[in-house]
């Protein structure tokens, strides 16, 4: 059975300090790996994904992550936190084969100016 | 255009009351979901059908039930309406092929609010 684990459901940041976003995964089976981005009052959108090959994913406005098999982590950062950053991140997973994607509870980001 | 669009985007009704939510998509996609979002925005699974055939259905009440006229609509009834059931509810869709990687798109939400 998949399933994620957010660690810190608060994090909080000075603007221009690197953001890391923690995440552990549990998954019977290689998985694919996701972090979607909330916008208050918003749906979900898609930030970055694993699947195969590079561990090391970048995706959208400036965030990367690196699926750690051995750590079972799928630890989302960025470099520099902008005030548009403030958001809720979930992570999330998919058992290949599995139609289910299992999320994780969310963190939420505040950047402080 | 939007890509994912749910109608209504907030919902006030009594207890008892039944209501629907609209959901349809202009992605082309075979797969669509729907997510019951609550206030600590956990975000849990409740249906998923792909090609208008039901292929998930987690464990809720039986009083909300799923129709999918066509892969681009899948629409959400709930009947005798509970406090409980106060929530953000999200429609999603994703082109599914079995192995693929099955990127969802979600839809605005729509905030339920039960009286």
């Amino acid at each position: 059975a998949q399933s994620v684990t957010q660690l810190g459901s608060h994090v909080s940041v000075s603007e221009g300090a690197l953001v890391l976003l923690r995440c552990n995964y549990s998954s019977s089976v290689p998985p694919y790996l996701f972090w979607y981005v909330q916008y208050p009052n918003q749906g979900l959108q898609l930030l970055l994904k694993y699947t195969t090959g590079a561990t090391l994913v970048k995706g959208i406005n400036g965030f990367e992550a690196e699926f750690k098999k051995s750590e079972t982590s799928f630890h989302l950062t960025k470099p520099s936190a902008h005030m548009s950053d403030a958001a809720e991140y979930f992570c999330a997973v998919r058992e290949g084969g599995y139609q289910k994607v299992t999320f994780g509870i969310g963190t939420k980001l505040q950047v402080i100016p | 255009d939007t890509a994912v669009s749910q109608t209504p985007k907030y919902l006030v009704t009594q207890m008892g009351n039944d209501k629907s939510i609209k959901c349809e998509q202009n992605l082309g996609h075979d797969t669509m979901y729907w997510y019951k979002q609550d206030s600590k925005k956990f975000l849990k699974i409740m249906f998923s059908y792909n090609n208008k055939e039901l292929i998930i259905n987690e464990t809720v009440p039986n009083r909300f039930s799923p129709k999918s006229p066509d892969k681009a609509h899948l629409n959400l009834h709930i009947n005798s309406l509970e406090l409980g059931d106060s929530a953000v509810y999200f429609c999603a869709s994703s082109q599914d092929s079995g192995q693929g990687i099955n990127i969802q798109y979600f839809g605005a939400g729509t905030r339920l609010s039960v009286l």
